[in-house]
């Protein structure tokens, strides 16, 4: 069974930095690209960044680039979200998703439950 | 960037009724990149539709996608009380820009 676990969403100030970390299961990881995306509550889903299965390629949405750096250890089957500089509208559910295809369609099969970022002072 | 408009915004039906849920693009979806998600309150998204037709994993036969260029459309044949819930379409082809939906609620009339 396909597992994704979000961790490290917590309350930061403006300007901060924090690191998400997503541990995954039932699947071979190295295989596949992986992605964030996040939901700011209540409202609707942003794709926020992905990384190529061996990590040497990564996109980020306009919004989020050169604030954001992913990152994956395939040695650990971890997914990382380094976020800095960030901003009240950084608020929301943070999900790490495994893509659909091994060669990278950059649609989301499964998803973790999410991990809650709060931007406030 | 490619932006998707879905109607109607909120779509009330009764069980065992057809729905049947609007994505529009505001340029041509290349090669039918285009997928569909299903939201209940409190959970993480599923993926139901990729490739505009084509269903997922496990995914029941009362879904189906259709559609090309800039218009798509998902069809849920008979609402079954497990789908009243929200849909997003997503398109991919434009990525690495990929966009989403602002979604459709489908509520119980």
């Amino acid at each position: 069974e396909v597992q994704l676990v979000e961790s490290g969403g917590v309350v930061v100030q403006p300007g901060g930095s924090l690191r998400l970390s997503c541990a995954a299961s039932g699947f071979s990881f190295d295989d596949y690209t992986m992605h964030w995306v996040r939901q700011v509550p209540g409202k609707g889903l942003e794709w926020v960044s992905l990384i190529s299965w061996d990590g040497d390629t990564t996109y980020y949405s306009d919004s989020m680039k050169g604030r954001f750096t992913i990152s994956r250890d395939n040695s650990k089957n971890s997914l990382y979200l380094q976020m800095t500089s960030l901003r009240t509208e950084d608020t929301a559910f943070y999900y790490c998703a495994k893509d659909r295809a091994s060669n990278g369609e950059w649609t989301f099969e499964y998803w973790g439950q999410g991990t809650l970022v709060t931007v406030s002072s | 960037e490619i932006v998707l408009t879905q109607s109607p915004g909120t779509l009330s039906l009764s069980p065992g009724e057809r729905a049947t849920l609007s994505c529009r693009a505001s340029q041509s979806v290349r090669s039918r990149f285009l997928a569909w998600y299903q939201q209940k309150p409190g959970q993480a998204p599923r993926l139901l539709v990729y490739g505009a037709s084509s269903r997922a994993t496990g995914i029941p036969d009362r879904f189906s996608g259709s559609g090309s260029g800039t218009d798509f459309t998902l069809t849920i044949s008979r609402l079954e009380p497990e789908d009243f819930a929200v849909y997003y379409c997503q398109q991919y082809g434009s990525a690495p820009r990929i966009t989403f939906g602002p979604g459709t609620k489908v509520d119980i009339k």
